[in-house]
């Protein structure tokens, strides 16, 4: 079965060091997500992706995130200037928009778990 | 604004009992979606389920039951003669307002089975 794949699956870095977190969606997917979890918190949004923009995107989502699709298969996020707060694990996270049907399964990769000392 | 609350924290049990996690939602939207993923102690999320607000027969799969009840907001998920591999945590979500892709997901129900 297809899946998405993240790597690094574990990834440290020193404050204020750029990081960048890979993704290779399901090959057929049309629409990438990046969420974030915290330790022992709950999954939160970051970006949606679509037709090589950004198709929404929450506050957490600041200037020092950005997202690329680079080539037909990669999608990055990239963290510009880490900070102590930025320590979560990053889910990558594909769908088939299915249109006319909306809300296609988001299929998750298993995750960058991201710490930043 | 959407909202999915699991007041269920933690729950604990004994292999072969049956357990019902508790999801309950928010939403202004007049159709909408909602999704339970598992999260196991290895930390990835997989997908269980997504069903829409059209249709609300139950839905079984295998050990693993969905009430949903629009009157109620809730969506319900019932794992019927749990297993120690069952023990993970559970999220349920739902799409934001307006057709958005964007997942709300709730706090989460950490499902320990113990032997």
């Amino acid at each position: 079965e297809p899946e998405v794949t993240q790597t690094p699956s574990h990834q440290v870095t020193q404050m204020g060091q750029e990081v960048i977190l890979r993704c290779v969606p399901i090959s057929n997917h049309l629409y990438f997500y990046w969420y974030r979890q915290i330790l022992g918190q709950k999954v939160e949004f970051l970006v949606s992706f679509y037709n090589n923009e950004i198709s929404e995107k929450s506050e957490i989502f600041d200037d020092q995130f950005s997202v690329e699709r680079p080539d037909g298969s990669n999608f990055t996020l990239k963290i510009r200037s880490t900070k102590l707060e930025d320590s979560a694990m990053y889910f990558c996270a594909s769908s088939d928009p299915g249109s006319p049907n909306p809300n296609q399964p988001q299929h998750f990769g298993d995750g960058t778990r991201l710490s930043i000392l | 604004a959407q909202k999915v609350t699991q007041a269920q924290t933690e729950i604990s049990v004994v292999e072969k009992e049956d357990v019902t996690l508790d999801c309950v939602y928010e939403t202004r939207d007049t159709t909408y979606y909602l999704f339970w993923y598992k999260q196991p102690p290895s930390g990835e999320l997989v997908f269980l389920i997504r069903r829409n607000s059209f249709d609300e027969q139950n839905e079984i799969s295998g050990r693993y039951s969905w009430n949903f009840q629009k009157s109620t907001s809730s969506f319900n998920f019932t794992i019927t003669a749990s297993q120690v591999v069952d023990s993970a945590v559970y999220f349920c979500a739902l799409p934001s307002e307006g057709g958005s892709e964007k997942l709300v997901f709730g706090k989460g129900t950490k499902l320990t089975v113990n032997p």
